[in-house]
């Protein structure tokens, strides 16, 4: 079966840095995608990886490692309105499918 | 700005009575998705078009239909709802075949009563 392990909440401070981990086990992998969704919104575009590696856009970082199955999303120097669900999402085949892990809960505190 | 739109934002039905949610988008993008989302749940993918190509997930129910008439417009046809299709509806966008960046648009809640 398909499945995408991300803990259910983390919780930091303003100012701190923050890593939600991402495992999967799919029966094929082509690329790591993270999203942010505000409570209410839509879900946002954060960052893909297809390659082994960091990847670095602002304050967020994406990393992958494709021999461990395993990725990561590194939020550095938190605000207050990073607070929000966070998912990591699984390109499993050739086509244009995301398969969805369940979603990390940010809260960031004063 | 180029965006995804979808109408209504708050939709409520009759159990039973067919409903229509509509997506358009001004990105140009030839991939549209459907996608249901229940409250602190991961988004579950409906169906995707890639142009008029239409995919759709094995695990859908057959009460869910969709229609792409063009590329900018995508439809979501809910037969007969049920209290368990009651829900956020999630229509997306990519411009690649590979899906890895979609977005989204800002959903269409849906209740059945």
């Amino acid at each position: 079966g398909q499945s995408l392990e991300q803990p259910s909440e983390v919780t930091a401070v303003e100012g701190a840095i923050v890593q939600i981990n991402c495992t999967y086990q799919t029966s094929g992998f082509y690329g790591l995608s993270w999203y942010q969704q505000h409570d209410g919104g839509a879900p946002t575009f954060l960052s893909y990886n297809a390659l082994d590696g960091l990847e670095e856009t602002g304050r967020f970082s994406s990393f992958l490692s494709r021999s461990d199955s395993y990725g990561y999303l590194l939020l550095q120097e938190l605000q207050m309105k990073d607070s929000a669900s966070y998912f990591c999402a699984v390109r499993d085949d050739q086509g244009g499918k995301l398969i969805f892990g369940q979603g990390t809960e940010l809260s960031v505190k004063p | 700005d180029a965006m995804v739109i979808q109408n209504p934002r708050y939709q409520v039905t009759q159990f039973g009575k067919p409903v229509t949610l509509s997506c358009s988008q001004t990105l140009n993008h030839n991939v549209m998705y459907w996608y249901q989302q229940k409250s602190s749940q991961a988004p579950k993918l409906l169906f995707h078009y890639y142009d008029k190509d239409f995919n759709n997930e094995a695990d859908t129910p057959d009460n869910f239909q969709s229609r792409r008439p063009n590329t900018s417009f995508c439809f979501l046809d809910i037969r007969s709802p049920g209290l368990g299709d009651a829900a956020m509806y999630l229509c997306a966008t990519s411009s690649s075949r590979d899906g890895a960046e979609q977005y989204f648009g800002p959903g269409t809640r849906l209740t059945v009563t």
